[in-house]
């Protein structure tokens, strides 16, 4: 069980806007540490998404924004495309273990 | 541009020890701005954190696997590698090697900010007889 949950999937149509949640507690996220996002397509390599809370990397659309509040941060994803369909995955840091915590991941489907 | 490999071998039996080397390109692993972290996904699950090591040889462990877990670096060799000994089934996954973005603050590396921004693409691992 993830210290950090996500919902195990979302669904959007071209176009729209849909959000990923990411809910932890008072020593992860609640503890104001950072989180990052990261998408992944089965069988390749993970990418960084969004790193301290809502910063993108080079190359990554502003269309992916990221925010906090309180225990909580979201992934958002606007203008919705086809090649956004891919598994996403929040990370933090937790305190009561001293170990960085990933959430379960959710799947997005573009329909 | 950052490349790294997973390579070892996809099948282990159960109670023996699991070698993962993971080779890094188009950069040094001598880089003192950067750890080097193994994370896993067993099926149907989410990532988790195994560990990383730094250049000089100082590592983080998950806890909860940290009696089980080796991680050593190879600068020469431009490598790092995992050991995991006393496999079980639970420890079937795909094993990612990652670069670790972690925060030097007050002459101490912190992981509260960390995160991972380039990895490997995985390599299957099942623990099976």
């Amino acid at each position: 069980q993830s210290l950090l949950t996500q919902p195990p999937s979302v669904s959007g149509a071209p176009g729209q806007r849909v959000t990923i949640s990411c809910t932890g507690s008072s020593s992860n996220i609640g503890a104001n540490y950072d989180v990052h996002w990261y998408q992944h397509l089965p069988g390749t390599a993970p990418k960084l998404l969004i790193y301290g809370d809502n910063n993108r990397p080079s190359g990554v659309p502003d269309r992916f924004s990221g925010s906090k509040s309180g225990a909580s941060a979201s992934l958002a994803i606007t203008g919705l495309q086809a090649e956004d369909e891919a598994d996403y995955h929040c990370q933090s840091y937790d305190s009561s273990l001293s170990d960085v915590v990933f959430g379960g991941g959710t799947k997005l489907t573009v329909v | 541009q950052l490349q790294l490999q997973e390579s070892g071998p996809g099948l282990v039996k159960p109670s023996e020890t699991l070698s993962l080397t993971c080779t890094v390109s188009g950069g040094s692993i001598s880089s003192h701005s950067y750890y080097w972290g193994w994370i896993r996904q067993p099926p149907g699950k989410g990532l988790e954190w195994i560990g990383s090591i730094y250049y000089s040889g100082s590592t983080y462990h998950n806890a909860s696997l940290k009696s089980r877990v080796t991680i050593s670096v190879d600068t020469s060799k431009n490598q790092f590698s995992l050991r995991l000994n006393s496999v079980t089934a639970g420890d079937t996954a795909v094993y990612y090697c990652a670069r670790h973005v972690v925060t030097l603050r007050f002459l101490e590396w912190v992981l509260t900010e960390s995160y991972f921004d380039n990895w490997g693409q995985g390599s299957l691992v099942t623990v099976s007889s």
